[in-house]
């Protein structure tokens, strides 16, 4: 079966700008999970939604916020970029009943 | 909460040496235990997990054993080789949380041949 598609796999805003990302998770999963990751800060959880709802959130300021369709995709959205969110973003998706996550290859975002 | 922790790195070693990452974790729950590993320029791919106690995971000859009694899931493999660098994550998740997932900070291992 297909795996978590994320897109783009690469991306490179200006400060100031909004960014979207997308992710598709694996069909039947109802659960898709937002984490960025850093060299000095590692993986950090943003939030996960399950079913269309927002079920966990992470401590990250409202500048970044998502959404899930009713298909399971998910978008992720940072407005007023900083240079500071340059990194590379991951998108888990899972049944959301435990048994795992899958992710995907990730969106590298590059604020100039 | 829920929280992992687990061996700081880096780790180098030469090809076919001995290959042991420790974890431990603290839950409020009966978490589920999982090992990922991230290669250079991709994404993490669950390498192993284990859902109760006493269960071994095992996967491309690396194994962990979930511990409750010591509250730990050390990764292990027997003989490593250089295509077995990447960075590490052990991670846990269980109900109480949502099943959310808790990662370990990550322990980079580089083999040498």
């Amino acid at each position: 079966k297909a795996g978590v598609t994320q897109t783009p796999r690469y991306l490179i805003k200006t400060r100031g700008q909004q960014v979207t990302l997308s992710c598709s998770p694996i069909s039947g999963h109802r659960s898709v999970s937002w984490y960025q990751q850093t060299p000095g800060q590692g993986l950090q959880f943003l939030f996960e939604y399950f079913s269309e709802t927002q079920r966990n959130k992470g401590n990250f300021p409202g500048r970044f916020s998502g959404r899930q369709f009713s298909n399971s995709r998910s978008e992720m959205n940072v407005s007023t970029l900083e240079l500071g969110d340059s990194a590379l973003y991951l998108c888990a998706s899972s049944t959301g009943q435990g048994g795992g996550y899958t992710f995907g290859s990730g969106t590298r975002l590059t604020v100039v | 909460g829920n929280s992992v922790t687990q061996m700081e790195g880096p780790v180098t070693l030469s090809e076919e040496a001995f290959l042991t990452i420790n974890c431990t974790y603290t839950a409020t729950g009966y978490p589920s235990l999982f090992w990922y590993v991230q290669y250079p320029g991709e994404g993490l791919q669950l390498l192993l997990k284990a859902t109760k106690a006493d269960d071994k995971g095992s996967n491309k000859g690396f194994e962990a054993t979930y511990r409750k009694e010591t509250t730990s899931f050390h990764l292990e493999k027997g003989s490593v080789q250089v295509s077995d660098s990447a960075v590490y994550f052990c991670a846990l998740s269980d109900r109480s949380n949502d099943y959310k997932l808790s990662f370990g900070a990550g322990t980079t291992v580089t083999v040498r041949a």
